[in-house]
């Protein structure tokens, strides 16, 4: 079955704790990326990568690294949390960047 | 910056009757496409709309695209409970380079269709 998967599915943290988020999708896509949604600001792009090793920065990427060394893979990496980032995250794949984009089923982080 | 921008934020109609919804954008696109978001879960796409096309149906969904307007609607004919959920465009956009891949989502509509 054509999915993209995110774990874990909920978190709940501390401050400055380091943590990953991880996204794998089955589809040979090149294009992912990481959104975080927020009640009354929607979606916003945090990265996206258009193939292995190439990343670049999306409208929110401060506090996060993401890395693309699989095809498959495309990691979130909050290497010291705040509570500003506590949201629910979003991975998609598509086979371009401009395509259809699937969704995995989200990540609800809490930063306390 | 926020590129789509979803119109009317919440939408509340009876079962059978049509939904529109519409979204306005700032600059050139490639590609706008309309997604679904039923609570707390995933997007699902349903439909996309390139920036030569100007209709586009797909079962009970119409879209249309005005560029020289920057907006796009989507149509939902004979509505059904089952379509309440929050409904969002997304734009590409253009530069000299050709598209930059990044998608840009509106704020979405939230759509409730009472049975």
């Amino acid at each position: 079955e054509a999915q993209v998967t995110q774990n874990p599915r909920y978190l709940i943290t501390v401050t400055g704790k380091k943590l990953t988020v991880t996204c794998s999708q089955n589809m040979n896509h090149e294009y992912m990326s990481w959104y975080r949604q927020d009640p009354g600001l929607g979606l916003r792009q945090i990265y996206y990568s258009m193939n292995v090793e190439v990343t670049d920065k999306g409208d929110v990427p401060e506090g996060y690294k993401v890395s693309r060394k699989e095809k498959r893979n495309f990691p979130l990496i909050l290497e010291s949390p705040s509570p500003n980032q506590t949201s629910l995250y979003f991975c998609a794949s598509s086979l371009r960047g401009n395509y259809e984009q699937y969704f995995g089923p989200g990540t609800r982080l809490t930063v306390t | 910056s926020q590129q789509g921008e979803e119109d009317p934020q919440a939408l509340s109609i009876q079962e059978g009757e049509n939904a529109t919804m519409n979204c306005s954008y700032k600059t050139s696109i490639n590609n706008l496409q309309w997604y679904r978001q039923n609570s707390g879960r995933g997007l699902v796409h349903l439909i996309l709309i390139r920036s030569n096309e100007r209709e586009k149906h797909s079962g009970r969904l119409r879209v249309t695209l005005d560029t020289s307007k920057k907006s796009s609607s989507l149509l939902i004919t004979a509505s059904r409970a089952a379509d309440t959920a929050s409904y969002f465009c997304a734009t590409d956009g253009v530069w000299s380079g050709g598209s930059n891949y990044k998608l840009t989502f509106g704020k979405g509509t939230l759509l409730t269709v009472n049975p």
